[in-house]
């Protein structure tokens, strides 16, 4: 049974750039949410994404945009880089929206992005 | 915004030992999660603590929950070197349509 996958592994983009990141959830799963990692920090929420639409967004700028597909698949895409959206971008996915009992979510291995 | 404060920062201890690491968050919850990251990649998800629940094991895991405190704390026993990995709680404000709010995480080097 195939858990989260992300894909590219590893991004390098120029400063004002844009880029897309891909995200197909866990087998069984209808919920994708977005985070962002910094060095050194713990994940931030970027939004979520349930029944094709963004249901929740936690403090980033409209250059940070998602879509969700029919088959429950995930794009994030970043308008306008700039350095400091350089990161590890974490896909996660559950069912209905919350955390399924005992299992939490499912993490992706994430998509490293440089901005340079 | 970060929720949590994960205690200490960093941990170095030796094989066979004990490692207990503590997280304190700051507004209510409907659950606590723990996730451990190993070198930079994805999250893996250890235990997750009800609001209502004191204490929770899983394996070599122990979580205690003490709500009036806001804190959590996660014990790995007898630990082994393939432990080594960052460690972050994670708190979600509601049974459904919750996010995480994650804490800045603990790195624990286990020597062998």
């Amino acid at each position: 049974d195939a858990g989260v996958t992300q894909s590219p592994t590893h991004l390098i983009k120029t400063r004002g750039q844009q880029v897309t990141l891909r995200c197909s959830p866990k087998s069984g799963h209808d919920t994708v949410s977005w985070y962002q990692q910094a060095l050194g920090q713990g994940p931030q929420f970027i939004f979520q994404y349930y029944e094709e639409e963004e249901r929740q967004r936690g403090n980033f700028p409209d250059r940070f945009s998602g879509h969700q597909f029919p088959n429950y698949s995930s794009e994030l895409n970043v308008n306008a880089l700039l350095l400091g959206d350089s990161a590890l971008y974490l896909c996660a996915s559950s069912w209905r929206q919350g955390a399924t009992p005992n299992y939490g979510y499912t993490f992706g291995s994430g998509t490293r992005l440089t901005v340079v | 915004s970060q929720q949590g404060e994960e205690d200490p920062q960093a941990l170095s201890i030796q094989e066979g030992e004990n490692a207990t690491m503590n997280c304190s968050y700051k507004t209510s919850i409907n659950n606590l999660q723990w996730y451990r990251q190993n070198s930079g990649r994805g999250l893996v998800h250890l235990i997750l603590i009800r609001s209502n629940e004191r204490e929770k094991h899983s394996g070599r895991l122990r979580v205690t929950l003490d709500t009036s405190k806001k804190s959590s704390s996660l014990l790995i026993t007898a630990s082994r070197a393939a432990d080594t990995a960052s460690y972050f709680c994670a708190t979600a404000a509601n049974s459904g349509y919750s996010t995480l709010t994650f804490g800045k995480g603990t790195m624990l080097l286990v020597s062998p």
